[in-house]
């Protein structure tokens, strides 16, 4: 059983549409981070947040933490090609901060 | 410029065989994290590290599994006997103060054959 739900788990949409993308547990996180991974290298780090309720906002991307702490989504308007990629979201759990539990991802396809 | 640096970038060993993974940190850190991602699959953690000491584990972390931080920069995965289910992408990861971040290196790719 995943800790972390993500869906969508494959997007392909056109250039200038928008999307969301959810990350949903059952448990209640610290904090959630959202990654973007390209074929063959690692995840990098978009955003933490920290705090329920959270709405942080970078350049066309906005993330939003739950009230409960227990959720999170992604929002990018108008897509470009160059958002084409893995988006993961993983999170530390309250009751254990040493461990980094992560969603299964979404994967995006942006066509021009 | 990345946070950490990993070496080699790619590893293709016979299986049984031992192999060490490194991870080299650019600045001073405390909590350090391995994970595993097979191709298509989802990052899978490993282990975590805080001050050159083990804090949490998976179940994937096994016997054939050890981490260390040998000389106090370098921090290295070494896996005893490697098995054909072990060919995955392995990625470093350096937490930030209070480890509710980290940022990861670019990872080694591991083949065994």
């Amino acid at each position: 059983t995943q800790l972390l739900e993500q869906s969508p788990q494959f997007l392909s949409i056109q250039e200038g549409e928008n999307l969301t993308v959810y990350c949903n547990s059952s448990s209640v996180f610290s904090s959630l981070q959202w990654y973007r991974q390209e074929p063959g290298e690692g995840p990098v780090l978009l955003v933490t947040v920290v705090t329920g309720g959270e709405v942080k906002k970078l350049k066309r991307l906005t993330f939003q933490f739950g009230d409960a702490r227990k959720d999170s989504s992604l929002h990018i308007t108008a897509a470009q090609p160059g958002d084409t990629g893995l988006y993961l979201c993983a999170g530390v759990r309250l009751d254990n901060f040493n461990k980094f539990y992560f969603g299964s991802g979404t994967k995006l396809n942006v066509k021009p | 410029e990345p946070e950490v640096t990993q070496t080699p970038s790619h590893q293709v060993t016979q299986m049984g065989q031992e192999v060490i993974l490194r991870c080299v940190p650019i600045s001073n850190h405390l909590y350090f994290y391995w994970y595993r991602q097979i191709l298509g699959q989802k990052v899978e953690f490993l282990v975590s590290f805080y001050n050159n000491e083990i804090s949490e584990k998976s179940e994937i972390f096994d016997d054939q599994f050890s981490v260390e931080r040998p000389d106090g920069s370098n921090f290295t995965l070494k896996i005893r006997s490697t098995k054909l289910e072990d060919s995955a992408m392995y990625f470093c990861a350096r937490g930030a103060l209070g480890a509710d971040t980290q940022y990861f290196g670019p990872g080694t790719r591991l083949t065994v054959l």
